[in-house]
């Protein structure tokens, strides 16, 4: 199995700080990394897709890149609704697998 | 509008088996490159992929999980079933299912794109 290495586990920021968020795979992936945000007691949702791909709704703020195998997700500038936590999976091999978590909290 | 939910007992004994439905509306399984997945999730703690049916048939399992997960669908009645067998107090975790579009086999281009609210179910006797 692919494994996700995420960091950090939990950071503490502000609003309108900008975050980054770091995720690496055990092994190629191609671009085939997804982030999702998840907030307390709901379903996660998908932010980005295949690396850079901003999913349809969520606001330009929230921003990926991809170097071989490692993985950023970038905040510009951290709104009050993104307190929560955040996900990458990878969707490139089966089984899919899902990085440990970032918990972004005041 | 895309939307997903997941329906099952929220109490289930430890060794019994688990059946959990997905129901959908806004897409068909019937339609090249739709693919339900379930995702679980104990709580606090990590999200964790469990299977995936496509609009083909075709499945794919989490290898850990694989003797124990039966995925299949009825499309005439736009549902995904999920039964797990030999439940386990370490099994008690919300269940999401979701869906994916995809392009390729076993490949999931665009993530899980819409998610149910999912159900919690706890396994305890």
């Amino acid at each position: 199995d692919i494994q996700m290495t995420q960091s950090p586990a939990s950071l503490s920021a502000s609003v309108g700080d900008r975050v980054t968020i770091t995720c690496r795979a055990s092994r190629t992936i191609n671009i085939y990394l997804n982030w999702y945000r998840q907030k307390p007691g709901k379903a996660p949702e998908l932010l980005i897709y295949a690396a850079s791909s901003l999913q349809g709704g969520v606001p330009s703020r929230f921003s990926g890149s991809e170097s071989g195998t490692d993985f950023t997700l970038t905040i510009s500038s951290l709104q009050p609704e993104d307190f929560a936590t955040y996900y990458c999976q990878q969707s490139y091999d089966i089984p899919y697998t899902f990085g440990q978590g970032t918990k972004v909290q005041i | 509008q895309v939307t997903l939910r997941e329906s099952g007992p929220a109490l289930v004994k430890p060794t019994q088996t688990l059946t959990l439905t997905c129901t959908f509306s806004g897409f068909s399984l019937t339609t090249t490159g739709m693919c339900v997945s379930w995702v679980r999730q104990p709580p606090g703690k990590a999200l964790e992929w469990l299977a995936r049916i496509d609009w083909d048939d075709d499945t794919y399992y989490n290898t850990s999980l694989k003797t124990r997960l039966t995925i299949s669908k009825d499309t005439s009645k736009n549902q995904v079933v999920l039964t797990m067998t030999n439940m386990d107090p370490v099994d008690t975790t919300t269940y999401y299912c979701a869906r994916i579009r995809s392009k390729s086999p076993a490949v999931a281009e665009f993530g899980l794109d819409y998610w149910g609210p999912g159900t919690l179910v706890t396994v305890s006797s």
